[in-house]
């Protein structure tokens, strides 16, 4: 299994450009999300997924889509890039365990600079 | 904002000498997970432990879990070079979504 994909591994756009950063993970989990990392902080959530058709809105949402046509594929979408957008982007894999979250699979990250 | 506060935010101790990383978070929780990431890359998962364990053991790793306090803590005994790293608790608290804390940056002189 090659987990959890993620392309871009670096990416730099200005701002005002749109971009959709790809996931892929191998192993049929029904949960997908995307964070984001800012330095010296933890990670945030910005959207998650339950299963294929289902997606809904993380902590910070704002400026982002994301869309789940299939249970391996969940891209990122910026729509309008801003320079508050730059961050390192994590995406991350799970079964669900009923209600439950059960342990996440990580990607490599792309790391995007907004200029 | 974020669910999970870790504490200390850094710590640095001798090789073979024991870590303490607490975590403190505000809901109720179905479980709390840790992470460990070294510098620039994904996370890896350590050990999940539910709402209704107390304590739990891999390897080196001891978690122990107070939903009283809404408190857990990670411990790595022994510690060593290679386990210098960001580590990061994360709560599932029942409503979809997971909550990482800020991390504590642990730096083990060998």
């Amino acid at each position: 299994n090659a987990g959890v994909t993620q392309t871009p591994k670096f990416q730099v756009l200005k701002t005002g450009q749109s971009m959709t950063l790809q996931c892929a993970q191998d192993m049929n989990h029904e949960y997908m999300s995307w964070y984001r990392q800012d330095p010296g902080m933890g990670l945030r959530l910005i959207h998650y997924s339950v299963g294929a058709g289902i997606t809904d809105q993380g902590e910070v949402p704002n400026g982002y889509n994301v869309s789940r046509s299939t249970t391996e594929d969940f891209p990122l979408r910026l729509l309008s890039a801003a320079p508050s957008q730059t961050s390192v982007y994590f995406c991350a894999s799970s079964q669900r365990l009923g209600q439950e979250t059960d342990t996440q699979y990580f990607g490599p990250g792309t790391r995007l600079t907004v200029l | 904002s974020q669910q999970g506060e870790e504490d200390p935010q850094a710590l640095s101790i001798q090789e073979g000498e024991n870590a303490t990383m607490n975590c403190s978070y505000k809901t109720s929780i179905n479980n709390l997970q840790w992470y460990r990431q070294n510098s620039g890359r994904g996370l890896v998962h350590l050990i999940l432990i539910r709402s209704n364990e107390r304590e739990k053991h891999s390897g080196r790793l001891r978690v122990t879990l107070d939903t009283s306090k809404k408190s857990s803590s990670l411990l790595i005994t022994a510690s060593r070079a290679a386990d210098t790293a960001s580590y990061f608790c994360a709560t599932d608290d029942n409503n979809n979504d997971m909550r990482f804390g800020a991390g504590t940056r642990l730096t083990v002189k060998p």
